[in-house]
């Protein structure tokens, strides 16, 4: 069955560092791989898709590569802020379906 | 950017009595709706799929005849949860695309429901 995993349940890092969350999957192969931000009590935030034919993706401090072949996707916070403490969750879709599968988030905490 | 309205945003409700849960899309037409499911410390659960004008497609283990879903216009679709019972109570978000898939998926702000 289709599996996603992200690695660290919960990650804690100093403020100014480089935030590096995984996001493994198997069983599957799809075409967008896409990054949002939940916070306590509210919907998820959409931050980056990456589709499969592409190997990286930046938008302002944050970048997510996909390598297929490992069947993983890595997001990058750089200068990491307090204020980029939340869940961050990976979600995988098909090309045909448009439905989304989550993984399970992993909770960031940036320390002051 | 896209918007998407929950209502409410938290609901308590007695054992036996329905829910309906509203989700409209504010700036777009949205032509595909879904419901996810979601337990404190667990991720989203896909519920359903609803396409404006026809019947909502359900994910496996969701009972149909308890969670309605309505999609009657390219704005709005609402989660009818009937009968409820406690083992219901959780977070209910919905989200909405229109035809292009390039931003990611619009989220609303979710229902928190507890039935007593």
């Amino acid at each position: 069955s289709q599996k996603i995993e992200q690695n660290s349940e919960a990650l804690n890092i100093q403020e100014g560092k480089t935030a590096t969350l995984t996001c493994n999957y198997t069983n599957y192969s799809p075409a967008y791989l896409q990054w949002y931000r939940q916070d306590p009590g509210r919907g998820p935030v959409f931050l980056l898709l990456i589709r499969e034919n592409e190997k990286e993706k930046r938008k302002e401090r944050l970048k997510v590569t996909f390598d297929t072949t490992l069947k993983q996707s890595l997001f990058h916070i750089t200068a990491s802020q307090p204020a980029d403490s939340a869940t961050y969750l990976c979600a995988l879709s098909s090309g045909s379906a448009r439905q989304l599968t989550f993984g399970s988030g992993t909770q960031l905490t940036v320390l002051p | 950017g896209a918007v998407v309205s929950q209502h409410p945003s938290r609901v308590i409700c007695k054992s036996g009595t329905s829910v309906k849960i509203e989700c409209r899309s504010l700036d777009f037409q949205a032509t595909t709706m879904f419901w996810y499911r979601q337990f404190p410390k667990q991720s989203l659960m896909l519920m359903a799929t609803s396409n404006e004008g026809s019947k909502a497609t359900y994910e496996q283990g969701v009972e149909k005849d308890k969670f309605l879903i309505n999609h009657a216009s390219l704005t709005l679709s609402t989660l009818t949860v009937t009968s409820a019972h406690p083992e219901d109570s959780s977070f209910y978000i919905c989200s909405a695309s229109s035809d292009s898939f390039d931003y990611g998926y619009t989220f609303g702000s979710g229902t928190r429901l507890t039935v007593v």
